[in-house]
């Protein structure tokens, strides 16, 4: 079967880094987003990785490993505004994306 | 660009009513999506369209459900004797892939609760 882990919840502190890890098995890889979603509100595309090595956007980003099946998501200088969960998603052969069920990510001051 | 947007933000139903929600994606995306979401888990793939057609139905989404998206612009997804099971975030997402990775937009949801 396809399947994602994230852990369910980590926590930080404001101005500091974190790493979220994303780990997959899936019928083939077309590519790996990683969304970021306030509570109550939709998930906002963050980044997408198809090749592997790390792409930087400001503050944040995104590492990938095709051979290891691995993700992760790096967040620096971290805002109270950081606060939500972050979930990972592969684009498997068919171009499904298969989802994580998110890791909620809690910034204290 | 004004986003994607749904509509009703919130609905309440009582079990065995039928429910209707609607979707209007981004303008020049042709792809769009719809998504059920819990509590703590994510996104949970129902259907899609590219324009009109509807190209993927998940095998989790029974005969109670349907989804339809005539003239390939806005999108309805109709829940027809409602359970409480249903009770979850609809998401409606549209992207402009024609084969290439483009990333997925997302509207607010609409939340359903069935009593």
């Amino acid at each position: 079967g396809q399947n994602i882990d994230q852990p369910t919840e980590m926590t930080a502190t404001e101005g500091a880094i974190v790493q979220i890890n994303c780990t997959y098995q899936t019928s083939g890889f077309n590519g790996l987003f990683w969304y970021q979603q306030h509570a109550g509100e939709a998930p906002t595309f963050l980044s997408y990785n198809v090749l592997d090595g790390l792409e930087e956007k400001g503050r944040f980003s995104s590492f990938l490993s095709r051979s290891k099946g691995y993700s992760y998501l790096l967040l620096k200088e971290l805002q109270m505004k950081d606060s939500a969960s972050y979930l990972c998603a592969v684009t498997d052969s068919n171009y499904q994306l298969i989802w994580g069920a998110g890791t909620k990510l809690i910034i204290k001051p | 660009d004004t986003g994607v947007s749904q509509d009703p933000r919130h609905k309440i139903t009582k079990r065995g009513q039928n429910v209707t929600f609607r979707c209007d994606p981004i303008s020049e995306h042709n792809r769009l999506y719809w998504y059920r979401q819990t509590l703590g888990q994510g996104p949970e793939f129902l259907t899609y369209f590219q324009n009109e057609a509807q190209l993927e139905k998940s095998r989790l989404l029974s005969d109670r459900f349907s989804a339809e998206r005539p003239k390939g612009s806005f999108s309805t997804l109709e829940i027809q004797r409602t359970e409480q099971g249903d009770s979850a975030m609809y998401l409606c997402a549209s992207s402009s892939g024609t084969g290439d990775i483009s990333p997925l937009h997302f509207g607010n949801g609409t939340r359903l609760t069935v009593t």
